[in-house]
């Protein structure tokens, strides 16, 4: 499993309440990323970390965002959590060099009521 | 803009047929195709990375080829068992450079939902 842990694996919140969502790995992999998984949709990338303090957009980043303030951990908050962002959200990492396979945690069901 | 196609959304085998699992995508610039499975409740493992570059990759029962020209990847898994059971999905991976690269991001298809029957 890479080592990658996600907290909480279950969170059920109102709309309108802050969320933040955590990654953590334990083998200091330089590239972390945050996806969310929908019916109709498959995975979709939210944000990435390319090192501690750097990172960037993917593609449907709008209403999350992230902080990196230590290499093993990588942080998706939800300011104000809406229904639309009820997903299941995973995290994954990427070892610099060597293949470009990512692997994945094992998930956060989030549900926004 | 990559687009990522998996059809059928699920299929249903008999325990020992050979299983044939179809990815599309509409932009053949592409980086490297990755299969992953997913079983019900868990995350994604990775099964098969293709570079560009490559035509085919196998590991075991699994067999996994591109063909970058016609956008078309096939997963091929011999002699199904009930434990093959699960979603598989299909992402394709372009590569960005520079400094702040994703190194490879990923662009997933929907997934085939795969059940083999004892």
């Amino acid at each position: 499993d890479a080592g990658i842990t996600q907290s909480p694996r279950h969170k059920v919140t109102e709309t309108g309440t802050p969320v933040t969502l955590r990654c953590h790995q334990t083998e200091n992999h330089r590239y972390m990323y945050w996806y969310r998984q929908d019916p109709g949709h498959g995975l979709r990338l939210i944000h990435y970390s390319y090192g501690v303090k750097d990172t960037d957009k993917g593609e449907v980043s709008d209403g999350y965002s992230v902080s990196r303030s230590k290499t093993e951990d990588f942080l998706l908050t939800l300011e104000s959590a809406t229904s639309s962002q009820t997903s299941v959200y995973f995290c994954a990492i990427r070892p610099a060099g060597g293949a470009d396979t990512q692997y994945f945690g094992p998930g956060t069901r989030l549900t926004v009521l | 803009k990559q687009e990522v196609t998996q059809i059928p959304a699920a299929l249903s085998v008999p325990e020992g047929e050979n299983l044939v699992l179809n990815c599309s995508f509409t932009d053949s610039a592409i980086y490297n195709l990755q299969w992953f499975r997913q079983d019900p409740g868990k995350g994604l493992t990775s099964l098969l990375l293709i570079q560009s570059s490559q035509r085919e990759q196998t590991s075991g029962r699994l067999n996994a080829s591109l063909d970058k020209s016609s956008g078309r990847s096939t997963l091929y898994i011999a002699a199904s068992q009930p434990g093959d059971s699960a979603t598989y999905l299909c992402a394709v991976g372009a590569f960005t450079g520079g400094i702040k690269a994703a190194g490879n991001k990923l662009t997933f298809g929907g997934g085939t939902r795969v059940l083999v029957k004892p």
